[in-house]
């Protein structure tokens, strides 16, 4: 079974623009939540999306959304990018609702913000 | 509130024993994973507990004090491909299901 599958692997934008990043989770799950790492910060949560609702969201402003399609793919959109956006932006796919099951991790998405 | 906290680094040399300590905070506790992320990848999943006490799974142990909010994972036969963060997030369930990591412990094995 494929494991969560991350578009783009890299990414290079300047200070204002938007982005769009893609998470496929593995097949069968339901779940996708999505991650913010920084050096400083760690991995804090972002959002979490189970059948096409947002079920939980972390502490982001409102500049950071996401969705979910019927087949379970999700996109998570940054806008009026700053600096301080730049991360490694990782989602995890589960079976179930987070909190219920495993979450698997995809190899997430170097987001570099000039 | 939820409060993760863990060694920041911890050295330890090849063949070697280490245990990485955990203690947790959390509202509507569900159990606690744990997680190791090497370098620029992405964390994968090593153990999950629910039940108080210790489950063996090859070189890596993980045990769990419901009572105390305390965990640690045990790495023994240490080797260099160890070197990584290691992350336990515990798992609240239900509406708040999502994982909350806090900065993890980067273990550096030495030869």
């Amino acid at each position: 079974k494929a494991g969560v599958t991350q578009t783009p692997r890299y990414l290079i934008k300047t200070r204002g623009q938007q982005v769009t990043l893609s998470c496929s989770p593995i097949s069968g799950h339901r779940s996708v939540s999505w991650y913010q790492q920084t050096p400083g910060q760690g991995l804090q949560f972002l959002f979490e999306y189970f059948s096409e609702t947002q079920r939980n969201k972390g502490n982001f402003p409102g500049r950071f959304s996401g969705r979910q399609f019927s087949n379970s793919r999700s996109e998570m959109n940054v806008s009026t990018l700053e600096l301080g956006d730049s991360a490694l932006y990782l989602c995890a796919s589960s079976l179930r609702a987070a909190g219920l099951d495993t979450q698997y991790f995809g190899p997430g998405t170097r987001l570099t913000v000039l | 509130g939820q409060n993760i906290d863990q060694p920041t680094e911890m050295t330890a040399t090849e063949g070697a024993i280490v245990q990485i300590n955990c203690t947790y905070q959390t509202s509507g506790f569900n159990g606690l994973f744990w997680y190791q992320q090497h370098a620029g990848e992405a964390p994968t999943f090593l153990s999950y507990n629910v039940l108080d006490g210790l489950e063996e799974k090859g070189r890596f142990s993980s045990f769990l004090s419901r009572s105390k909010g305390y965990s640690y994972l045990l790495l023994k036969e240490l080797q260099m491909k160890d070197s990584a963060s290691y992350l336990c997030p515990p798992e609240r369930g239900g509406s708040q299901g999502n994982l909350i990591f806090g900065k993890g412990t980067k273990l550096s094995v030495k030869p």
